[in-house]
């Protein structure tokens, strides 16, 4: 499978706990991207990383969350002290932009649920 | 929240029908997008129109950009089950990010 892996497909955590989420890209993409989708809305853009430095973080939710792209190639997304107002799927996309239009491509998400 | 506007919210057709989904914008649009979702699945890249006037194609599935570039519509021809589905617009922002509308969930009954 050559597309956007993203594990793990659900988490259900109770509040005040935290989470880590990965995504693996499309291995030759250099752009990544983490959205967050509540229910009836269209995703709502967090951060992203060209390579390993991460270009926009500024949208991001709160100072709980946080992203690292180490080494340029699969990223993780962390929450910490986790609330329910965090349940929502989580994400990410991968895109080349010199090559195809900064078309971005999306993993199937994690689904996250705090109790 | 949310600066591109979908219309119809949901929509639900018998198999066969054609269908008209459309999204608008109160500024111009440089870059428009369009994705289909199953419900708790990622987004699926269907085209995308960069010039006012542009039309794509992709099987049973056209979509247009106006010549002003403030709203596009997406058509689908002879519906079928396999079309239902939440078909999101979205917009190039800053280069960066995508900003998306809210979505029209489509039904089609067999």
């Amino acid at each position: 499978d050559t597309g956007v892996s993203q594990n793990p497909r659900h988490k259900i955590t109770k509040r005040g706990q935290n989470v880590t989420f990965r995504c693996d890209p499309i291995s030759e993409h250099n752009r990544l991207y983490w959205y967050r989708q509540t229910l009836g809305q269209g995703p709502e853009f967090l951060t992203y990383f060209q390579n390993e430095a991460q270009l926009e973080k500024s949208r991001l939710l709160s100072d709980r969350f946080s992203a690292e792209r180490p080494k340029g190639s699969f990223s993780t997304l962390e929450i910490q002290r986790t609330e329910q107002g965090d349940s929502a799927m989580y994400l990410c996309a991968s895109s080349q932009p010199v090559v195809a239009k900064n078309i971005q491509y999306f993993g199937a998400g994690t689904r996250l649920s705090v109790l | 929240s949310q600066e591109l506007e979908q219309s119809p919210q949901s929509l639900i057709v018998q198999e066969g029908k054609n269908l008209t989904i459309n999204c608008t914008s109160s500024k111009t649009l440089y870059g428009l997008y369009w994705y289909k979702q199953k419900y708790g699945e990622g987004l699926i890249f269907l085209m995308m129109l960069q010039k006012g006037g542009e039309e794509k194609s992709h099987e049973k599935i056209t979509a247009k950009l106006d010549e002003k570039k403030q709203q596009s519509s997406l058509h689908i021809t002879a519906s079928q089950p396999s079309h239902a589905g939440i078909y999101l617009c979205g917009e190039q922002y800053n280069n960066n990010d995508m900003r998306f509308g809210a979505g029209t969930r489509l039904t089609v009954k067999p």
